[in-house]
């Protein structure tokens, strides 16, 4: 049963870095892509990045510069950080697979 | 970037109505190699996360309800939904993953009288 959750911290100072891991289970990372999805409150959804089945990752033009996501094959983990964050990204941040998609962490950042 | 254009961002429809929205794409979703459009409808209920509807433009997902219909082709989608019910109340977004970075339509909020 394929499952995914992420987990984090649910508040972060501005200009702070965010990290956070989706774990996931039934289904292996070397053979599928997993992907980072955020939602602003009461905004629509923004497509943040992936890393896929070979390790390769592609970002959200407007966020690679502070984005960065990665995994642990053998820990069935996946981890996004990103940094210097500012109150515009206070958002619920989503991984997914395909049709899969975790139940979302709040990230709020305020001081 | 492929930039998503959904009309309408509201919609105000009565039970059993029938209801289309659009999606255009700034650029052509259709891989000529496989004849495939790399278009996605996702609905979305009040606090629940996305749920796939459609992909491909025009598949849908198992356990679907046939009353939702994906149509289109290039830089113009629509989603239909046959006859509406209660239970549809969500927003509905479009996707394209022909290309990186995906990008997501600005939503379909569809409301029920």
């Amino acid at each position: 049963q394929v499952q995914l959750k992420e987990s984090g911290p649910g508040l972060v100072q501005p200009s702070q870095t965010l990290s956070l891991t989706c774990t996931v289970s039934g289904f292996s990372l070397t053979s599928n892509s997993v992907h980072w999805v955020r939602q602003p409150p009461g905004k629509g959804l923004e497509w943040v990045g992936a890393i896929w089945s070979g390790g390769s990752t592609d970002y959200n033009s407007a966020l690679k510069s502070r984005l960065s996501i990665s995994r642990d094959t053998s820990k069935s983990q996946v981890f996004l950080k990103m940094n210097s964050l500012q109150t515009e990204d206070t958002a619920i941040y989503f991984c997914t697979k395909e049709s899969y998609w975790g139940q979302g962490v709040m990230v709020t950042v305020s001081s | 970037d492929i930039v998503m254009t959904q009309t309408p961002s509201s919609q105000a429809v009565s039970a059993g109505e029938k209801v289309t929205m659009s999606c255009k794409s700034s650029q052509s979703l259709l891989y000529s190699e496989n004849k495939k459009n790399y278009l996605a409808w996702y609905q979305q209920k009040p606090g629940q996360s996305p749920k796939l509807l459609i992909s491909w433009a025009s598949t849908r997902e198992s356990g679907v309800p046939d009353r939702f219909i994906g149509s289109g082709s290039g830089t113009d989608f629509t989603l239909t939904i046959s006859s509406v019910q209660a239970e549809d109340l969500a927003v509905y977004y479009c996707e394209q993953y022909y290309d990186t970075p995906l990008t997501f339509g600005s939503g379909t909020k569809l409301e029920i009288k």
